[in-house]
C-alpha cells in the first residue's frame, strides 16, 4: 500500500506553546487527508477533514481555532495545536486518500505529552 | 448516520485456533465499503481486509475472512490459525462510496492470544 508519514511520533511541550504536526504522504498525491484523535484503549475519533487547497471541514465538538489545519499541498498536511494545555495531550493520527482509491492510508501516529 | 457497532470490547483465543470477531453497522446507502483494521501496540492502523458492498463473495486475505451478510448488515472477521502476533486492537470500519469520503470507526475489540 501507500505510504504515509508522521512527524513527529512523539512530542512533549510546555502549556501555553504551540506544536505541529506534519503528514506527508511519500508515494501518491492526496486529495483528502484526515485527522484523528484516539485516546487509550478507545477508537479513533475524527477531527477534521481536509481538502487540498481549501479549508478545513471540522467535526462538532472540535474547536478550529485550537486545531489548525493545513493542507496546502498534495503531499502534506499539518495540525497545530495551539495554546496547547494538558487535556490535549492524546494520540494524534492521520490518514490519506484520493479519488478513486478505496482505502485511507494511516501515519504512524504522534503522541503529544503537554507538561 | 452511519453508526459501526462492535459489542465485544475483549477476546481472547488459544494460539491456532480460530476466533470471530463481530461487528454490526447501519446505513441507508447502497454504495459502501467495510474493513478491518488491526492497531497493534505500535499504534501503527494496519488494513486486514476490505469488502465492497455490491460484492456477495466473502473477502479473504490469508488466514483472514470476512462473513459478510448485507441484508442483516453485519461484518464478521474470522481469523484461523491464530497467531501470537494477531494480538491487537481490531477496528471494523464503514465508508460510504465516492470520492474521499470518510472512515467510521466502532470502538473496537481488544483480542488476546494465549501461547
Amino acid at each position: 500500500g501507500a505510504v504515509v508519514s508522521q512527524h513527529p511520533s512523539w512530542v512533549i511541550c510546555k502549556s501555553g506553546t504551540s506544536v505541529k504536526i506534519e503528514c506527508r504522504s511519500l508515494d501518491f498525491q492526496a486529495t483528502t487527508m484526515f485527522w484523528y484523535r484516539q485516546f487509550p484503549k478507545q477508537s479513533l475519533m475524527l477531527m477534521a477533514t481536509s481538502n487540498e487547497g481549501s479549508k478545513a471541514t471540522y467535526e462538532q465538538g472540535v474547536e478550529k481555532d485550537k486545531f489548525l489545519i493545513n493542507h496546502a499541498s498534495l503531499t502534506l498536511s499539518t495540525l497545530t495545536v495551539t495554546s496547547a494545555h494538558p487535556e490535549d495531550s492524546s494520540f494524534y493520527i492521520c490518514s490519506a486518500t484520493s479519488a478513486g482509491v478505496i482505502e485511507a492510508f494511516f501515519g504512524q501516529g504522534t503522541r503529544l505529552t503537554v507538561v | 448516520a452511519q453508526t459501526v457497532t462492535q459489542s465485544q470490547p475483549e477476546m481472547s483465543v488459544q494460539e491456532a485456533e480460530t476466533v470471530t470477531l463481530s461487528c454490526t453497522y447501519d446505513t441507508s446507502e447502497s454504495d459502501y465499503y467495510l474493513f478491518w483494521y488491526k492497531q497493534p501496540p505500535s499504534r501503527q492502523m494496519i488494513l486486514v481486509i476490505r469488502q465492497e458492498a455490491y460484492k456477495q463473495q466473502n473477502a479473504t486475505e490469508n488466514r483472514f475472512s470476512v462473513n459478510f451478510q448485507k441484508a442483516a448488515k453485519s461484518f464478521s472477521l474470522k481469523i484461523s490459525d491464530s497467531q501470537l502476533g494477531d494480538a491487537a486492537m481490531y477496528f471494523c470500519a464503514y465508508r460510504k462510496g465516492g470520492a474521499n469520503s470518510k472512515l467510521t470507526f466502532g470502538k473496537g475489540i481488544t483480542l488476546s492470544v494465549r501461547p
